[in-house]
């Protein structure tokens, strides 16, 4: 069983173009994140949720919208994509931060946009 | 904010050699202190973590880590690398005081390999 699934794996798509991402957990965890690794393979923070409530949100531009219906759940909106948005996204999860845990990873989103 | 710094970039070995990676972190407060792989492709994987207790923590694969809190280091080794160790490797802290729940990742090291 996969411990952390994202949707979809690939994605190439137009400048201009609205799209998004799934992610599910089946952990049981609280926390979910959202992680941009660029093309340098740098790792950042992006968002962060726990029960259902945003609790990190870096500096990232308004056109990533992330949408949490459930604690399984954290999907990635992403309006107007830019060239500069090309990266792999990684989803994680983990029992809240902070209470000695791990986070788990997903396989990662490789978004081209052209 | 802390902060996670990765000196080796790139790092080549052959089969059989000793590999050390270095990882230094800035905060001074309790950390919690983590090394992921990432092999070609793939997503990051746990290799092991500090949470408290032993400094010296040993992982999967063979691989080890010292915590000495004095250098804020956790720097990665393994006595004897085999080809299959190819990857990119993330050192990670979790400042637990701060009350930022996420982990800040260093830049990675890109270890290759040669049989």
């Amino acid at each position: 069983d996969t411990a952390v699934s994202q949707t979809p794996k690939y994605l190439v798509t137009q400048m201009g173009n609205d799209k998004s991402i799934k992610c599910e957990q089946n952990l049981g965890h609280d926390t979910m994140y959202w992680y941009k690794q660029d093309s340098k393979k740098f790792l950042k923070i992006m968002f962060s949720y726990n029960n259902k409530e945003l609790i990190i949100n870096e500096t990232v531009p308004n056109r990533f919208s992330p949408k949490s219906p459930d604690k399984a759940h954290l999907n990635l909106h992403i309006n107007s994509l830019e060239l500069g948005d090309s990266a792999v996204y990684f989803c994680a999860s983990s029992r809240i931060l902070g209470w000695n845990t791990e986070a788990f990873f997903g396989q990662g989103t490789r978004l081209t946009v052209v | 904010a802390q902060s996670v710094s990765q000196h080796n970039h790139h790092v080549i070995l052959s089969e059989a050699a000793s590999l050390e990676l270095g990882c230094n972190y800035s905060y001074g407060g309790t950390v919690n202190l983590f090394w992921y792989v990432q092999y070609p492709g793939q997503h990051l994987q746990l290799l092991l973590k500090y949470f408290s207790g032993d400094p010296l923590v040993k992982g999967i694969k063979g691989f080890e880590a010292e915590f000495i809190k004095s250098k804020f280091s956790f720097n990665l080794r393994k006595p004897s690398v085999q080809w299959s160790d190819t990857a990119e490797y993330f050192c990670a802290v979790n400042a637990m005081d701060t009350g930022r729940r996420a982990l800040t990742f260093g830049s990675g090291t890109r270890l290759q390999v040669q049989p």
